[in-house]
C-alpha cells in the first residue's frame, strides 16, 4: 500500500529565504505527484502537478522536483513571504484497481513565514 | 463562476443521528470524491463516483453512504454506524478518473466542518 511521509511536519521561517518541503512516497508505481496548499479551515488549491515522465514543474516562486525512482519529491519555495504560510499537502496518484485512480495524500507541512 | 460548493460549512450531530453533507459542482466534471481530514493527518478517500448511478467504496468506507443521481451531485450521508464522525470533510471532482486523464488534477470544495454534540 503507498504510503506518503512529508518532512518536516511544521516549519517557520523569517520573510524571505528560501525554503524546500520534502515528500517521499514507497511504491513508485505512480501517475503523477501534485503539491497542494491547504489555508486554515479551507480546501485544497493544486499548485504544481509533475508527471511520472517529468522531473520538475515550475509555477513562479515555486519549483516542484520528481526523483521517481527514488520515490522523492521537493518544493522549493523561493523569497518567501507571508502570505505563503499554510498547509502545504504532497499527493502521488497510482492505480486502485477497476479502471481507477486515486490520490494518496501525505499528512502534510505546516509554513510559517515570520514578517 | 465554476466551481465546487459545500454545505452547509458546519454541522452538528447528535448520538444515533444521520446528517447528510451536501456536495454540487457545475465544472461538468464525471468524477468526484469525498474525503476526511483529521487533524494532522492527510486526507482519506471515503467514496469516489466515475459517473452517475455509480460509485466505489474508498479506504474508509464504513459509517457512510453515497448517491449519485446527478452529474452535478454527490451527497454524504454519515451514518449512526459512524462511531467517530469528528472530522473535516472535503469533497473533489476531475474531468475523469480514468487513464487518459492522468494529468487532470481534482479540485477541491472549501469543506465542511463536522463536530458531535
Amino acid at each position: 500500500k503507498q504510503e506518503v511521509t512529508q518532512i518536516p511536519a511544521a516549519l517557520s521561517v523569517p520573510e524571505g529565504e528560501n525554503l524546500v518541503l520534502n515528500c517521499s512516497f514507497t511504491d513508485s508505481a505512480i501517475y503523477n505527484l501534485q503539491w497542494f496548499r491547504q489555508d486554515p479551515g479551507k480546501g485544497l488549491t493544486s499548485l504544481l502537478l509533475i508527471q511520472s515522465s517529468q522531473r520538475e514543474q515550475t509555477s513562479g516562486r515555486l519549483n516542484a522536483s520528481l526523483d521517481k525512482s527514488s520515490g522523492r519529491s521537493t518544493l522549493y519555495i523561493a523569497a518567501s513571504q507571508p502570505g505563503d504560510s499554510a498547509t502545504y499537502l504532497c499527493a502521488v496518484k497510482g492505480y486502485s484497481g477497476a479502471g481507477s485512480y486515486q490520490l494518496t495524500f501525505g499528512k502534510g507541512t505546516k509554513l510559517s513565514v515570520i514578517p | 463562476d465554476g466551481g465546487i460548493t459545500q454545505s452547509p460549512k458546519y454541522l452538528f450531530r447528535k448520538e444515533g443521528q444521520n446528517v447528510t453533507l451536501s456536495c454540487e459542482q457545475n465544472l461538468n466534471h464525471d468524477a468526484m470524491y469525498w474525503y476526511r481530514q483529521d487533524p494532522g493527518q492527510g486526507l482519506r478517500l471515503i467514496y469516489y463516483s466515475q459517473i452517475v448511478n455509480d460509485f466505489q467504496k474508498g479506504d474508509i468506507a464504513e459509517g457512510y453512504s453515497v448517491s449519485r443521481e446527478k452529474k452535478e451531485s454527490f451527497p454524504l450521508t454519515v451514518t449512526s454506524a459512524q462511531k467517530n464522525p469528528t472530522a473535516f470533510y472535503l469533497c473533489a471532482s476531475s474531468i475523469t478518473s480514468v487513464g487518459q486523464s492522468l494529468q487532470e488534477t481534482q479540485y477541491f470544495g472549501p469543506g465542511t466542518r463536522l463536530l458531535v454534540l
